[in-house]
C-alpha cells in the first residue's frame, strides 16, 4: 500500500471549514483514498473515500488532485464535535486490510 | 451505529492467564478484523477474517489466535496474557472487499484490557 503523509496536528475555528491535507505521492492506479476519524476513546468512524473524482457526502468532501498524489478532506462547517484524529489511508482494491498511520489531530476551538 | 458488539468492554487479568475477547455482528458482513491501539503506535491489525473459518494474520499477530465458526462471531484469544498485551482492542467489520464501492469498515466501541 502507498504511504501517506499528514500533518500531526491542526486547529480550526468552530463554524469555519477545516481543510485536512494528505500526501500520497506513491499511490498506484488501483488504490483508493479513504478517510476515517477517531473521536477520543471511540472506535474509528468512516468518513468518505474516492478513487479519482471528487466525492461529497453528508459529513465531508474529498478533493483528489488530478495526478492523485495528494488529497484534501474538507469539513465544511466544523463543530466542536469534529475534534478527533483524522486518518488518511490508501488501499489497494483487492486487499482486505486497512492500515492506519498516525493521522492528524484536529482541534476545533470555539 | 452498525451492529457490532464487543465483550467484555473492560477486563483486568493476570499475567499467564488465557483471555478471550468476543466480537459479535448483526450485519451479516463477510469481513471481520481485530486491531489493537496503543499510545505511540496507533491502530495495528492483529488478525482478520474473510469468511467463516477463513482467517489470516495481521502485522502484530504473535501471541494471539482467532476463530470464526459462524458469520456473526469473531473471537480473539490471548493464550497466555502478558503485560505487553495491555491495550485497547477494536473489532471491525466490512461488507465488501476493501477498495470497492461501499466498502467502508465499521468499528466497535473497543475493549480495554489490562494485564497485571
Amino acid at each position: 500500500d502507498a504511504k501517506t503523509t499528514q500533518p500531526p496536528s491542526m486547529d480550526c475555528a468552530e463554524g469555519r471549514a477545516a481543510n485536512l491535507p494528505c500526501n500520497h505521492s506513491t499511490i498506484s492506479g488501483n488504490e483508493y483514498v479513504y478517510w476515517y476519524r477517531q473521536i477520543h476513546s471511540q472506535g474509528p468512524q468512516y468518513i468518505i473515500h474516492g478513487l479519482k473524482n471528487n466525492e461529497t457526502n453528508e459529513m465531508a468532501s474529498l478533493i483528489i488532485t488530478e495526478d492523485r498524489k495528494s488529497s484534501t478532506l474538507i469539513l465544511p462547517h466544523a463543530t466542536l464535535r469534529d475534534t478527533a484524529v483524522y486518518y488518511c489511508i490508501v488501499k489497494k482494491s483487492n486487499d482486505y486490510k486497512l492500515s492506519f498511520g498516525a493521522g492528524t489531530t484536529v482541534t476545533v476551538r470555539a | 451505529d452498525a451492529g457490532i458488539t464487543q465483550s467484555p468492554r473492560h477486563k483486568v487479568t493476570e499475567t499467564g492467564t488465557p483471555v478471550t475477547l468476543r466480537c459479535h455482528q448483526t450485519e451479516n458482513h463477510r469481513y471481520m478484523y481485530w486491531y489493537r491501539q496503543d499510545p505511540g503506535h496507533g491502530l495495528r491489525l492483529i488478525h482478520y477474517s474473510y469468511g467463516v473459518k477463513d482467517t489470516d494474520k495481521g502485522e502484530v499477530s504473535d501471541g494471539y489466535s482467532v476463530s470464526r465458526s459462524k458469520t456473526e462471531d469473531f473471537l480473539l484469544t490471548l493464550e497466555s496474557a502478558t503485560s505487553s498485551q495491555t491495550s485497547v482492542y477494536f473489532c471491525a467489520i466490512s461488507g465488501h472487499m476493501i477498495g470497492a464501492r461501499n466498502a467502508e469498515a465499521f468499528f466497535g466501541q473497543g475493549t480495554r484490557l489490562t494485564v497485571v
